[in-house]
C-alpha cells in the first residue's frame, strides 16, 4: 500500500529556514519521482518541486532561489527545505508520489505556520 | 510557464444537476492534465488522469474530455458527496501548474 507522510514544525519563525520530510511506504524512491506541492489557506495549489527517481530537481522558479529539495533512500525519506521564510509561506505543504507523469499519491499534508 | 485558467471560480449546483469544469491551456499540453477533487481538510484526491482517464475507484458519474486548448470535468448528475473543490494540473512541463480551482456548492 502506497502511503506519504509529511512531518515537520508547525511553526517557523520569519527569515528562518524550513525543513520538512516525506517518509514512504510502500514503494521505492529509486522507482518513483516525488513532489512538493503547498496550498496557502484558502487559496489553490502551488507546484514547489521535484526529486527524481534518479536523484535529480527541478524547482519552481519563483522558489528555486530558496528551496531545496533531496533524499535517502535507504530511509525512504525526501526531505525539504526552504529558507528565508515569510508569513505568505505559510501554507499546508505536501508530497506526492508521481504516476504516468501526474500526481497519484498524496501524503496528508502538514501546516506551517510562519509567524513570530 | 503553462497558464491553467479554470472556470468558474465557484459554482452552486443543485442534486440531479449535470456540472461542468473547464480549464484552457495557455500552450499545448496534449493530455497531461489530470483533475483533482479535495474535500476540507482533505488532500487532493486525484479523478480524472490523461485527460479523460477515470483513476481507480472514481465513480462513472466523472468524466473528462478536451476540446482543443479547452479540458473539462462533467459530473453528469450531481451527489452531495461531490461537493468541494476541484483543481486542474499540467504536468507536461516544468514548473508543473494548477488551476485556480473552483469551488462546487449545493444550490
Amino acid at each position: 500500500q502506497v502511503q506519504l507522510k509529511e512531518s515537520g514544525p508547525g511553526l517557523v519563525q520569519p527569515s528562518q529556514t524550513l525543513s520538512l520530510t516525506c517518509t514512504v511506504a510502500g514503494f521505492s524512491l529509486t522507482s518513483y519521482n516525488v513532489h512538493w506541492v503547498r496550498q496557502p489557506p484558502g487559496k489553490g495549489l502551488e507546484w514547489m518541486g521535484v526529486i527524481w527517481n534518479t536523484g535529480g530537481t527541478r524547482y519552481n522558479s519563483a522558489l528555486k532561489s530558496r528551496l531545496s529539495i533531496s533524499k535517502d533512500t535507504s530511509k525512504s525519506q525526501v526531505f525539504l527545505k526552504m529558507n528565508s521564510l515569510q508569513t505568505e509561506d505559510t501554507a499546508t505543504y505536501y508530497c506526492a508520489r508521481a504516476q504516468y507523469t501526474t500526481l497519484a499519491y498524496w501524503g496528508q499534508g502538514t501546516l506551517v505556520t510562519v509567524s513570530s | 510557464d503553462i497558464q491553467m485558467t479554470q472556470s468558474p471560480s465557484s459554482l452552486s449546483a443543485s442534486l440531479g444537476d449535470r456540472v461542468t469544469i473547464t480549464c484552457r491551456a495557455s500552450q499545448d499540453i496534449g493530455n497531461y492534465l489530470t483533475w483533482f477533487q479535495q474535500k476540507p481538510g482533505k488532500s487532493p484526491r486525484r479523478m480524472i488522469y490523461g485527460a479523460t482517464n477515470l483513476a481507480a475507484g472514481v465513480p462513472s458519474r466523472f468524466s473528462g474530455s478536451r476540446s482543443g486548448s479547452d479540458y473539462s470535468l462533467t459530473i453528469s448528475s450531481l451527489e452531495s458527496e461531490d461537493v468541494a473543490d476541484y483543481h486542474c494540473l499540467q504536468s507536461i512541463q516544468y514548473p508543473y501548474t494548477f488551476g485556480a480551482g473552483t469551488k462546487l456548492e449545493l444550490k
